[in-house]
């Protein structure tokens, strides 16, 4: 069975930083392209960033772009996201979720989706 | 950014009805369009990707059509569990973008 299992979240104040982890069984890891996707409280999706199998290749949103870092470990099967400089707006539920086999395109839909873990940002 | 609206903001209807969303690009995203339902609680899960193929599991009552700009979501007879918000997702260029979602209530 295919799992996905994120770590990590928590209360932070303005201005710190987290790292999220995404525990990733049931498949051969490295196949596969993998995203981050935050949900902020009653609101709607948002994709926050992509890195391609060998992770070589990686995307994000404008929002997070030089604040957030997107990496993996093919050995521990592992996805991961440091945020830095976070603000109040980050608050959110971070979704890990996997992309499309790396000799698709990047551009792909998300299947399937960890169950999240809640980021705060407040003071 | 490609913008994909979705309408209506909340659809109310009865078990057994069908149901009709619509997702709407702000530009051609070809066929190129995904739909997720998310439950309360739950993460989101893939129904239909690139406009009408059904994912893994998913039964039959849900169908999706289009191509270009305007797409649809069908469920064609609501039981208790397709009671849920609906996002639609473009993956015709970055960023990856999600519409604001389509509640479907019970009524």
């Amino acid at each position: 069975e295919v799992q996905l299992v994120e770590s990590g979240g928590g209360l932070v104040q303005p201005g710190g930083s987290l790292r999220l982890s995404c525990a990733a069984s049931g498949f051969t890891f490295s196949s596969y392209n993998m995203n981050w996707v935050r949900q902020a409280p009653g609101k709607g999706l948002d994709w926050v960033s992509y890195i391609s199998g060998s992770g070589n290749t990686i995307y994000y949103s404008d929002s997070v772009k030089g604040r957030f870092t997107i990496s993996r470990d093919n050995a521990k099967n592992s996805l991961y996201l440091q945020m830095n400089s976070l603000r109040d707006e980050d608050t959110a539920v971070y979704y890990c979720a996997r992309g499309g086999r790396v000799e698709w395109s990047s551009l792909n839909w998300f299947d399937p989706w960890g169950q999240g873990t809640l980021v705060t940002v407040s003071s | 950014e490609i913008v994909l609206t979705q309408s209506p903001a909340t659809l109310s209807l009865s078990p057994g009805e069908r149901a009709t969303l619509s997702c709407r690009a702000s530009q051609s995203v070809s066929n190129y369009l995904a739909w997720y339902q998310q439950k309360p609680g739950q993460a989101p899960r893939l129904l239909i990707y690139d406009a009408s193929d059904r994912a893994t599991g998913i039964p039959a009552k849900f169908s999706g059509s289009g191509s270009g700009t305007d797409f649809t979501l069908t469920i064609s007879s609501l039981e208790p569990e397709d009671f849920a918000v609906y996002y639609c997702q473009q993956r015709s260029n970055w960023p990856l973008t999600f519409g604001g979602g389509t509640k479907v209530e019970i009524k």
